[in-house]
């Protein structure tokens, strides 16, 4: 089935530092949204983004949902070891019932 | 706040047999559910889309009549792996989406493994 492009595919990096991953994609978008997933669990909604441009934070969590619709980042800053898990970037095309497209992951380690 | 639960959370079982793994949405009414499968270190896989009441939508390549679903009620999604076989072995998500939330929340995962 039709994937995002995610990167990076992992990142180690040291306690107190930010972190930032993107996604992109040859389609044109609606709602990008950004998914955690901690080891044998489902992923778990971290921001919502439901218009081209807009701009959101949920405590150090920043996402922006790219102008074109076709990208949207997402930065963490000032990380602590429980930012640890796998980051999930999911695209809708219309948003509400419809099902998602997701991204590859970005593996994130962050070393104390 | 809404919750979705999967179980079981993880099952054994052996080669040829039958395994339901049950999604129940908690505090809402579940019009649409979407079964994941995940394999080690790879993203999600869409598997099927249930509307309920209706027949499940498959994914390209998903074979329907090895992965049934049901979608008998507005908080209950079975998805039964029958006959199952090693390569079966996977971790199964759920989600389920409804109108009074307007958000889609995931499931804990089902961890199957097939020996």
């Amino acid at each position: 089935g039709q994937q995002l492009n995610q990167s990076p595919q992992s990142m180690f990096i040291q306690e107190g530092e930010d972190v930032s991953m993107n996604c992109t994609s040859s389609s044109i978008f609606n709602t990008w949204l950004w998914y955690k997933q901690e080891p044998g669990e489902g992923p778990v909604l971290l921001i919502a983004l439901y218009k081209a441009g807009e701009l959101t934070s949920n405590g150090r969590l920043t996402a922006q949902f790219g102008i074109t619709r076709k990208d949207s980042f997402l930065n963490i800053s000032a990380s602590i070891p429980s930012d640890v898990g796998i980051y999930f970037c999911a695209g809708q095309f219309q948003g509400g019932s419809e099902k998602l497209v997701f991204g590859k992951g970005t593996k994130l380690t962050v070393n104390p | 706040g809404a919750v979705v639960s999967q179980h079981p959370s993880w099952v054994i079982c052996k080669s040829g047999t039958s395994v339901k793994i049950e999604c129940r949405s908690l505090d809402f009414q579940a019009t649409t559910m979407f079964w994941y499968r995940q394999f080690p270190k790879q993203s999600l896989m869409l598997m099927a889309t249930s509307n309920e009441g209706s027949k499940a939508t498959y994914e390209q390549g998903v074979e329907k009549d090895k992965f049934l679903i049901n979608h008998a009620s507005l908080t209950l999604s079975t998805l039964t792996v029958t006959s199952a076989h090693p390569e079966d072995s996977s971790f199964y998500i759920c989600s389920a989406w409804g109108w009074n939330t307007g958000e889609l929340f995931f499931g804990e995962g089902s961890r199957l493994t097939v020996l």
